[in-house]
């Protein structure tokens, strides 16, 4: 059975530590892995990693995806009070186009 | 500007009635998903839409019904069947081959 595991599922932290939120995965036939932020509603796509894009930046947040054991992560540094918010793990297959999300991680950043 | 537009943003119905949300896009794209979301379950897959007039059942379809008749468009409709509708729905829609999921704004269904 195709699944996607998100660790922690809650975190809470100070304004300026860094978190690792981890992903891992067990999905047939894998194309990429997408994390997504989710504040109140729509979830806002962060990073796609595929076979040819394994490691994605992007100003405080970064990404990697390790193929050979099945997991990724999203670093945050610097942590800001606006990072509040779910964090979505994404897995899409080439078969079907379909895409497997995992439970989210909760991030709370308190001043 | 291009996008997803759902409507209703928020719904209340009584228990044993049929409601329909809405989910329009302008992006062109082929592939139309709905999932819903519960706390502390992630997002979970109802139905998707690869081209018109196809659709296929998702994880979690019993008691959910959907159409595709226009690209634009992938309404979903919670049928009396669903035991526990209450939760909150997104729709997403994708370009063709790879890329990135784009979400509506999602509808929350309470249903009393």
């Amino acid at each position: 059975e195709d699944k996607v595991v998100q660790s922690p599922l809650s975190l809470v932290v100070h304004e300026g530590d860094t978190v690792t939120l981890n992903c891992s995965y067990e999905v047939t036939n894998f194309r990429s892995l997408l994390w997504y932020k989710q504040e109140k509603k729509a979830p806002t796509f962060l990073f796609m990693l595929t076979s040819s894009g394994i490691e994605k930046k992007s100003g405080r947040l970064s990404s990697i995806l390790d193929k050979k054991e099945l997991f990724s992560i999203l670093n945050i540094t610097a942590t800001q009070t606006g990072d509040s918010a779910v964090y979505l793990c994404a897995v899409g297959r080439n078969t079907g186009n379909q895409f497997y999300f995992g439970t989210g991680t909760s991030l709370t950043v308190i001043p | 500007d291009g996008g997803i537009t759902q409507s209703p943003k928020y719904l209340f119905r009584k228990e044993g009635q049929n409601v329909t949300l809405s989910c329009e896009q302008n992006l062109n794209h082929d592939a139309m998903y709905w999932y819903r979301q519960d706390p502390g379950q992630g997002l979970r897959l109802i139905y998707y839409s690869q081209i018109v007039n196809d659709f296929q059942k998702g994880d979690i379809a019993e008691g959910y019904s959907v159409s595709r008749e226009k690209k634009e468009s992938f309404p979903l409709t919670v049928t009396s069947a669903q035991k526990n509708p209450t939760a909150f729905y997104l729709c997403a829609s994708k370009e063709p081959g790879g890329g990135e999921l784009f979400f509506g704004e999602g509808s929350r269904l309470t249903v009393l």
